[in-house]
């Protein structure tokens, strides 16, 4: 069965405490991993596309890894405007997005 | 990035009424369009995949007769929740995939900025 696991459930770091985020998957035939923030009562917002184990991608603070069971969403520095939930999904050979329950992360100043 | 949007943002409406829900998408065509919805704290779980002027593909457990979906443009998609009910209450976000290809070869994926239903 595909599936898609994030944690932690919760991340609380002070800004400027670097971190990463986990996201473990098993699906049958990878088409894509997928990154999104997603804020209180708002659609999620994309952030990256990673197709192939040892593929990275950056985005200011922000840089994401794969390998060919999970990935990371690594965070350099955050400051209070990166809190957000962060929605990991996979997408499967039918085209469908799966997606885990999400790491909502607090950056307290 | 690509742009949809999701009209209206917020409703209301009494139980026993039909609501419709209009995604569009602004600034591509839009082959393929998603329908999510999301319970408070937990993640997006799809209900349907409809491919323009096809009719839409629903997973299983979502009432295809509750929840009609039309594609009838390559940049418009709209849900239509039937007489509904307070269960019916939770936040729907529709998605859009475009005709173009990113570098990679694939087609990325973009969401709307959802729709708030509270069903009294």
């Amino acid at each position: 069965e595909d599936q898609v696991t994030q944690s932690p459930e919760a991340l609380r770091l002070q800004e400027g405490e670097s971190s990463s985020l986990n996201c473990s998957y098993t699906v049958s035939g990878l088409r894509g991993l997928f990154w999104y923030r997603q804020d209180p009562g708002k659609g999620p917002e994309f952030l990256f596309t990673l197709y192939s184990a040892g593929e990275e991608k950056e985005k200011e603070r922000l840089k994401a890894t794969l390998t060919k069971k999970e990935s990371f969403l690594h965070i350099t520095a955050p400051k209070p405007e990166d809190s957000a939930t962060y929605l990991c999904a996979v997408r499967t050979p039918g085209g469908k997005l799966i997606f885990g329950q999400g790491t909502e992360l607090s950056v307290k100043p | 990035g690509a742009v949809v949007s999701q009209h209206p943002s917020r409703v209301i409406c009494k139980s026993g009424t039909s609501v419709k829900i209009e995604c569009r998408s602004l600034d591509f065509q839009a082959t393929t369009m998603f329908w999510y919805r999301q319970f408070p704290k937990q993640s997006l779980m799809l209900m349907a995949t409809s491919n323009e002027g096809s009719k839409a593909t629903y997973e299983q457990g979502v009432e295809k007769d509750k929840f009609l979906i039309n594609h009838a443009s390559l940049t418009l998609s709209t849900l239509t929740v039937t007489s509904a009910h307070p269960e019916d209450s939770s936040f729907y976000i529709c998605s859009a995939r475009g005709l173009g290809v990113s570098e990679t070869g694939m087609h990325e994926q973009y969401f709307g900025p959802g729709t708030r239903l509270t069903v009294t």
